[in-house]
């Protein structure tokens, strides 16, 4: 069965250092992994994904995250975080077709980032 | 591109009440449309997958006399809270997967935050 977990449910910098949510996944298959940022009365914002090619994936606004397989992670980081940082970011795992609901969005429980000036 | 609504964006309601919810995809054709709903300072949770032109399939655990889901068209499908109660009142969030983007990406509406008083 898939499922994924947020290590920690806030984490809070000061502007300029660097960020690492993290997270860590259980599949039975190759997975498919996903962060998602949520800012407040908006709508999740996919920041990048990982599909089974390179291990290293960048993201939008300076995101990237790496894929581990040896310790079934796939840790968000960014060098420098910026103000406009701060919001929920969700780990998501999907379904891999072997185990039906190929489309099926498993969600972590968030981690709230807060930066500060 | 890939831009999904949702209408209201917040509603206020009277136990017993029904209350519908819209999500349009609009710029590209959702074959596919999820429901999920969001506890305050919780995960998403899927309750239901719709594709255009047949029933849903709901989560376990959920009612799907209580909420009922039409996807009538490839841009627009409907969530309807029937005789809500005060414990249906969450945010309400739906996503849509298109024909003509990437396959594996869902697409987020801004969510509707239902208070049923």
């Amino acid at each position: 069965a898939q499922s994924v977990t947020q290590l920690d449910s806030h984490v809070s910098v000061s502007e300029g250092t660097p960020v690492l949510l993290r997270c860590n996944y259980s599949s039975s298959y190759s997975p498919s992994l996903f962060w998602y940022v949520q800012h407040p009365n908006k709508g999740l914002q996919l920041l990048l994904k990982y599909t089974s090619a390179a291990t290293l994936v960048k993201g939008i606004n300076g995101f990237e995250a790496e894929f581990k397989k040896s310790e079934t992670s796939f840790h968000l980081t960014k060098p420098s975080a910026h103000m406009s940082d701060a919001a929920e970011y969700f780990c998501v795992v999907r379904f891999s077709m072997f185990s039906g609901g190929y489309n099926k969005l498993i969600f972590g429980a968030g981690t709230r980032l807060a930066v500060h000036p | 591109g890939a831009v999904v609504s949702q209408h209201p964006s917040w509603v206020i309601c009277k136990s017993g009440t029904s209350v519908k919810i819209e999500c349009r995809s609009l710029d590209f054709q959702a074959t596919t449309m999820f429901w999920y709903r969001q506890f305050p300072k919780q995960s998403l949770m899927l309750m239901a997958t719709s594709n255009e032109g047949s029933k849903a399939t709901y989560e376990q655990g959920v009612e799907k006399d209580k909420f009922l889901i039409n996807h009538a068209s490839l841009t627009l499908s409907t969530l309807t809270v029937t005789s809500a109660h005060p414990e249906d009142s969450s945010f309400y969030i739906c996503s849509a997967k298109g024909t003509r983007f990437r396959s594996d990406t869902q697409y987020f509406g801004p969510g509707t935050r239902l208070t049923v008083l």
